[in-house]
């Protein structure tokens, strides 16, 4: 089973709105991500989680908050968010084996469409 | 700066042919490769990777090569089929952490 799940698929919101992205995965992988995606871009890292920890926050705007409640879970809180923040939200998770000699592999979810009005 | 870059953001193959899609990077601290393939409003499926260590690994009709002197790696998709139709992304991981950097992506267009 490589399945991350992201809830909801689709979300609209306003500026002054407060929403949340939801993400589960039980592959018992210990790192946890989130990436945005614009249209004909890559994803773009956002924040990683390591052991529940925020080991890695990509200098995100405070008005997108993450939270790891535990080894399954990942969340993204939105608030106050602006248009140009409409993208796909992309969870994923890995194992984390950090330093490593090897390496190993990103799962990603299908993603959370946000339209930002 | 972008690390993993996918320098044809196109290609287009006849069905049964050979796709050949390229990939190149600037980081040597990269250890760990792997490409991924999104069709749209779905998120990156993994598709094969390959670490340093080795030069080629293969899985069904996938391909992957690795030159680390080059500093490029190539997917090859033999035979090309109509639903492999899709954007693939290249992305690295560096031997320090869990950080994936992605290439641009190549939209795949096999004709049948």
């Amino acid at each position: 089973d490589t399945e991350v799940t992201q809830t909801p698929k689709h979300l609209v919101m306003g500026m002054t709105n407060k929403k949340s992205l939801k993400c589960e995965q039980h592959m018992g992988h210990r790192a946890m991500y989130w990436y945005k995606q614009k249209a004909k871009k890559p994803p773009e890292l956002m924040f990683v989680y390591s052991y529940e920890k925020l080991s890695i926050n990509e200098s995100v705007p405070s008005r997108f908050s993450p939270e790891c409640p535990n080894s399954s879970l990942l969340n993204l809180h939105l608030h106050a968010l602006q248009p140009e923040d409409s993208a796909l939200y992309l969870c994923a998770s890995s194992q984390s084996k950090w330093p490593s000699t090897g390496g190993n592999t990103i799962y990603f979810g299908e993603g959370s469409w946000l339209t930002v009005v | 700066d972008q690390q993993v870059k996918q320098n044809s953001p196109s290609l287009s193959v006849q069905e049964g042919r050979i796709s050949i899609l390229n990939c190149d990077y600037t980081n040597s601290m990269f250890d760990y490769f792997l490409w991924y393939k999104k069709y749209p409003a779905e998120g990156p499926t993994f598709l094969i990777s390959i670490s340093s260590i080795k030069d080629k690994n293969e899985d069904g009709r996938f391909t992957v090569f690795l030159n680390k002197s080059a500093k490029h790696l190539s997917l090859h998709i033999v035979p090309s089929q109509p639903g492999d139709s899709a954007v693939y992304f290249c992305a690295a991981r560096p031997n320090t952490g869990n950080q994936f950097y992605f290439g641009t992506g190549t939209s795949l267009t096999v004709i049948p």
